[in-house]
């Protein structure tokens, strides 16, 4: 059974770095085929790709986010971690952490529960 | 930019059945990727409800079936039950973003 948590700081401040994990069970990202995404979505708002890290450590970014975010992998431990830079106020949403399958046409077959992060002074 | 686009509301009585489209371009659905939905229920995370366009996971009902043609697709409810209410979201891979592209989502409301 598949299963994944993120965890991070629910707040923070703007200009600072927002750091999540997410801990996964029931695979191994040392398998060929398998990936990790992380998706966000802010209050009543739609999903939004942020991020994916594939088996074998290829790296995808959403571009308009390229340049603040780096998504990692530590396959003895489990998890993956997002970092993203520069947290603004339009930042502030859940953030979701999801296994995928395949190298384009992969979908998010399970999620994390979701943590909301939310940015404010 | 690219995008999906979808109604951003839709609704149905008990028994009807409804359609949910997804609309692309040649970067995304157009190109040949493939469509996925997800059902998101009100304080949830999104659960997948049919993936390469008309594969339902196990424990999907079939009253739910997806299809794809052209830049375009499509999620049809039938016999639409009050659980249903929920939000919709397609997905696809996009070669503009060398990454994956949710739409904006779907309503459903049950009256």
């Amino acid at each position: 059974q598949i299963t994944l948590k993120e965890s991070g700081p629910t707040l923070v401040k703007p200009t600072q770095t927002l750091t999540l994990t997410c801990t996964f069970s029931g695979f191994s990202l040392s398998t060929s085929g398998m990936s990790v995404g992380w998706i966000r979505q802010p209050p009543g708002k739609a999903l939004e790709w942020l991020a994916l890290i594939y088996w074998n450590d290829d790296k995808r970014y959403r571009p308009s986010l390229k340049n603040r975010l780096t998504i990692t992998k530590d396959s003895s431990k489990n998890q993956v971690v997002l970092t993203m830079t520069d947290m603004d106020p339009v930042d502030t949403a859940t953030y979701y952490c999801a296994h995928s399958l395949g190298l384009r046409n992969y979908y998010f077959d399970y999620w994390g529960q979701g943590t909301l992060v939310t940015v404010s002074s | 930019q690219s995008v999906l686009t979808q109604r951003p509301s839709m609704s149905g009585a008990p028994g009807q059945r409804v359609t949910i489209s997804c609309t692309g371009s040649s970067s995304n659905i157009g190109a040949g990727y493939d469509v996925h939905w997800y059902q998101q229920l009100p304080g949830t995370a999104p659960k997948l409800l049919m993936y390469g366009n008309s594969n339902r996971p196990s424990g999907v009902p079939d009253r739910f079936s997806g299809s794809k043609s052209g830049t375009s697709a499509s999620l049809a409810i039938t016999g639409l039950q009050a659980e249903d209410e929920a939000d919709y979201y397609c997905q696809s891979y996009d070669s503009g973003l060398s990454g994956s592209i949710f739409g904006e989502g779907t309503k459903l409301t049950v009256l």
